[in-house]
């Protein structure tokens, strides 16, 4: 069965401080994974494409992972600013296939 | 970045009622569109793949007959919530592939806040 696991579910962080997101995926065969942030009311933003043969990938002070053996992603926020408050949703696609699957989100919560 | 819109961003209708919501591809062309559903604290569900020219393919559980879809060009798909109901109270997300672009990527639209009452 195709599925992408996220955590956690939520998470609260002080300002400044670095934290990790995590995505497991069974969907195969592989494609690409995507990080997007959807803050509350809006549509989800692309933040990062990761393909097969890419083991991480930066943008600004997200940076993402991918372990394809494993069937791991993470992505880590450096430096926390309140605006990183969102949810982050790991999309991962199927290769040849014109289907996303969704991760359930992690919902951040950025305090200062 | 390609840009997609969606209009209304926020409407409220009386039960019975229907209501459409647009969804347009701004500086790309788009084949296909995708419509999701988004449940409070819930990740996006896919509610059905619009293909232009072409009917749309529904998810499983979803009712054609319910939300109707047209994609009658590159750029523009319609969603109609026909006969609303409370419970077709959500939010619900376009998004549009760009025609061209050799990865699957897909640009999400900002939503639209569909309240019954």
């Amino acid at each position: 069965k195709n599925q992408v696991e996220q955590s956690p579910q939520s998470l609260i962080i002080l300002e400044g401080k670095n934290c990790t997101l995590q995505c497991n995926y069974t969907v195969s065969p592989f494609s690409n994974l995507r990080w997007y942030k959807q803050d509350t009311g809006r549509g989800p933003v692309s933040l990062t494409i990761m393909t097969f043969s890419e083991n991480t990938k930066s943008n600004g002070r997200y940076t993402a992972t991918l372990d394809a053996d494993t069937k791991q992603s993470s992505l880590h926020i450096t430096a926390s600013q309140l605006s990183d408050s969102a949810s982050y949703i790991c999309v991962v696609t199927k290769y040849n296939f014109n289907k996303f699957y969704f991760g359930s989100g992690t919902k951040l919560n950025v305090k200062p | 970045g390609a840009v997609v819109s969606q209009h209304p961003s926020r409407v409220i209708c009386k039960s019975g009622t229907s209501v459409k919501i647009e969804c347009r591809s701004l500086d790309f062309q788009a084949t296909t569109m995708f419509w999701y559903r988004q449940f409070p604290k819930k990740s996006l569900m896919l509610m059905a793949t619009s293909n232009e020219g072409s009917k749309a393919t529904y998810e499983q559980g979803v009712e054609k007959d319910k939300f109707l879809i047209n994609h009658a060009s590159l750029t523009l798909s319609t969603l109609t919530v026909t006969s609303a109901h409370p419970e077709d109270s959500s939010f619900y997300i376009c998004s549009a592939r760009d025609r061209i672009a050799s990865t699957y990527e897909q640009y999400f639209g900002p939503g639209t806040r569909l309240t019954v009452t």
